[in-house]
């Protein structure tokens, strides 16, 4: 069954770091998404990406972040200038078509730690 | 999208009926219900979804009441890998496509 995968599993850095978080979504599907979980909250939505550009964000998604799809495989998130508060269990997911009710997959995450 | 109230807490024993009930009393008529779960800090997971019928597929079956006003998604037999976090969201048909999680159920299933 294909699924979403993430890498690398896990990652410490240095606040005020550069990180890059990336994902491999399911290779037919055409929308993508980073969500996050600071450890023992709610999953939350960062942004959502379709026909490479940005089509939704949250307020969280400041300018420390940015998505990129730089082939026709990888969907990577950025964090310019990381902060404790960075800290977090990262998610990528994708969906299928256009069409509203398609589930999102998600990967397994990546979890951020900002030292 | 609507807000949704869920119980935060269930125990089930195993191989019994899990219920869970979700409050979604501002939903609108083109508003779906999905439910997702999440295992011990790993991605959530699609469960199943519905508008106004009554779902049923592999995992689970959906129960929605006829003013849609709740819901509720049965897992027919609990098995302790059933344990996890359980989401019921509420999504317009013409909003945007993510997500929106809540606090969810914690559903421990107890052998």
């Amino acid at each position: 069954e294909p699924e979403v995968t993430q890498t690398p599993s896990h990652q410490v850095t240095q606040m005020g770091q550069e990180v890059i978080l990336r994902c491999v979504p399911i290779s037919n599907h055409l929308y993508f998404y980073w969500y996050r979980q600071i450890l023992g909250q709610k999953v939350e939505f960062l942004v959502s990406f379709y026909n490479n550009e940005i089509s939704e964000k949250s307020e969280i998604f400041d300018d420390q972040f940015s998505v990129e799809r730089p082939d026709g495989s990888n969907f990577t998130l950025k964090i310019r200038s990381t902060k404790l508060e960075d800290s977090a269990m990262y998610f990528c997911a994708s969906s299928g078509t256009a069409d509203f009710y398609n589930e999102q997959f998600f990967g397994p995450g990546t979890r951020l730690t900002v030292l | 999208d609507a807000k949704t109230t869920q119980p935060p807490s269930m125990d089930c024993a195993e191989g019994r009926a899990a219920n869970l009930p979700c409050n979604h009393s501002t939903i609108s008529g083109n508003e779906y219900v999905y439910w997702y779960r999440q295992i011990h800090s790993q991605g959530p997971q699609y469960i199943i979804h519905g508008l106004k019928n009554n779902e049923t597929n592999e995992m689970a079956s959906l129960i929605i009441t006829e003013d849609r006003k709740s819901s509720t998604l049965i897992l027919p037999h609990a098995t302790l890998r059933d344990t996890a976090v359980y989401y019921c969201i509420v999504r317009s048909q013409t909003g945007a496509n993510n997500l929106f999680f809540g606090t969810g159920t914690r559903l421990t299933v107890i052998p």
